[in-house]
């Protein structure tokens, strides 16, 4: 079956330095691979979305790519500050299908 | 203010109790979603529904009913069938044929 990964172990970096976060996926190449933010107690919100045609995709600090052939989303956050800190998770959709599935995401805490 | 409301947010009830959480959404969307999110875990889809009076079951809708009478509206019923209930629970909306999702605050239940 599809499934897609994403370390469990939280990421600590300190402030000023990029942040790269990771998902991978197993068999299909997922048509689509989102990220989204979830504070503690607080519902995801999305960030980026990259298809699978498209090896790179920016939005300010932001940059998220796509590797087929390593089957791997990295997620890059540049110049980060503690108010990056927060979980961030991948979802993948198939093609054909609008419903995603949903890593269990990674922690990053962003020290001062 | 557009967005995607859930009410309660903290919700505490009795072993053997059936109780609705409340979805609303007024960014006109058409598909609407219901995942559970568990410590350690990622989202996991118990109901889905793309169209008014039309449903699916996700992954996990065992213990679980929803309706869909309008489109703004997507309450989810967690029936005493459901064995473990206590988690954090997430409403989502996304546009026809759009990946990206909004989310609503959650409602964190606890079952005693």
């Amino acid at each position: 079956s599809q499934k897609i990964e994403q370390n469990s172990e939280a990421l600590n970096i300190q402030e000023g330095k990029t942040a790269t976060l990771t998902c991978n996926y197993t068999n299909y190449s997922p048509a689509y691979l989102q990220w989204y933010r979830q504070d503690p107690g607080r519902g995801p919100v999305f960030l980026l979305l990259i298809r699978e045609n498209e090896k790179e995709k920016r939005k300010e600090r932001l940059k998220v790519t796509f590797d087929t052939t390593l089957k791997q989303s990295l997620f890059h956050i540049t110049a980060s500050q503690p108010a990056d800190s927060a979980t961030y998770l991948c979802a993948q959709s198939l093609g054909g299908s609008y419903i995603p599935t949903f890593g269990r995401g990674t922690s990053l805490i962003v020290h001062p | 203010d557009g967005g995607i409301t859930q009410s309660p947010k903290y919700l505490f009830r009795k072993e053997g109790q059936n109780v609705t959480l409340s979805c609303e959404q007024n960014l006109n969307h058409d598909a609407m979603y219901w995942y559970r999110q568990d410590p350690g875990q990622g989202l996991r889809l118990i109901y889905y529904s793309q169209i008014v009076n039309d449903f699916q079951k996700g992954d996990i809708a065992e213990g679980y009913s929803v309706s869909r009478e309008k489109k703004e509206s997507f309450p989810l019923t967690v029936t005493s069938a459901q064995k473990n209930p206590t988690a954090f629970y997430l409403c989502a909306s996304s546009g026809q044929r759009e990946y990206e999702q909004f989310f609503g605050p959650g409602t964190r239940l606890t079952v005693l």
